[in-house]
């Protein structure tokens, strides 16, 4: 069975700061690769994801992520954070063999200080 | 239409009563998802519909009935639940083409068992 470590359970930063969360799998075989990020009282929403080809890639309101298989890591980034992206991010990953099953990180709270 | 849609967003019913929960998409996926998430906790699977059949049960325990009436429409049927049950209980649907495709998410029941 798959499982997904996030190792950071909460992380602080002031706007404008660079960040980067990590997101590590267990996984040998080939995966699909997610980050949702979920807002207070809001439902997940999809921030990008990795199926096959660059190992980076964009998603919306300027993160980005790096699938490095060599590490089994998909970290999240974003090079200047705003006070909105404080939110609860999750990393998930399914293997490409189940099709369906997400198993999500423990997540990450984000708090992002104006 | 991308919306996963959720009712009631929050629920308090005693240890004896029936209710259900109530998820909708009009994105035409076939595959639809419960997810039970606690407080500070990523999101748990609980059962996968795939055609309006349900391919996966996670060991979920019977107080909790699922169903599938058609290609749109998910319900949980509630029964002698525990005070522990009380979660966010999610709602996700997705596209069934045999290739994996992100989930997407609704805002939740907040479910209280008192």
């Amino acid at each position: 069975a798959q499982s997904v470590s996030q190792h950071n359970h909460h992380v602080i930063l002031s706007e404008a700061a660079s960040l980067e969360l990590g997101c590590n799998y267990s996984y040998g075989g080939t995966v699909n690769l997610f980050w949702y990020v979920q807002y207070p009282g809001q439902h997940l929403q999809l921030l990008l994801k990795y199926f096959s080809g660059d190992p980076l890639v964009k998603g919306i309101k300027g993160f980005e992520a790096e699938f490095i298989k060599s590490k089994f890591s998909f970290n999240l980034r974003k090079p200047s954070v705003q006070w909105s992206d404080t939110a609860e991010y999750f990393c998930a990953v399914n293997d490409k063999g189940s099709a369906r099953q997400l198993t999500f990180g423990s997540g990450t709270q984000l708090t992002v200080l104006p | 239409d991308t919306e996963v849609t959720q009712t009631p967003k929050h629920l308090v019913m005693g240890m004896t009563n029936k209710k259900s929960l109530k998820c909708e998409q009009h994105m035409g996926h076939r595959a639809m998802y419960w997810y039970k998430q606690k407080a500070k906790k990523p999101p748990e699977l609980m059962f996968v519909y795939s055609y309006e059949k349900l391919s996966i049960n996670e060991s979920v325990p019977s107080r909790f009935s699922p169903e599938c009436p058609n290609s749109s429409l998910l319900n949980l049927h509630l029964h002698a639940l525990q005070p522990e049950d009380s979660a966010l209980y999610l709602c996700a649907s997705s596209q069934e083409n045999g290739r994996v495709a992100e989930a997407f998410f609704g805002q939740g029941t907040r479910l209280t068992v008192v």
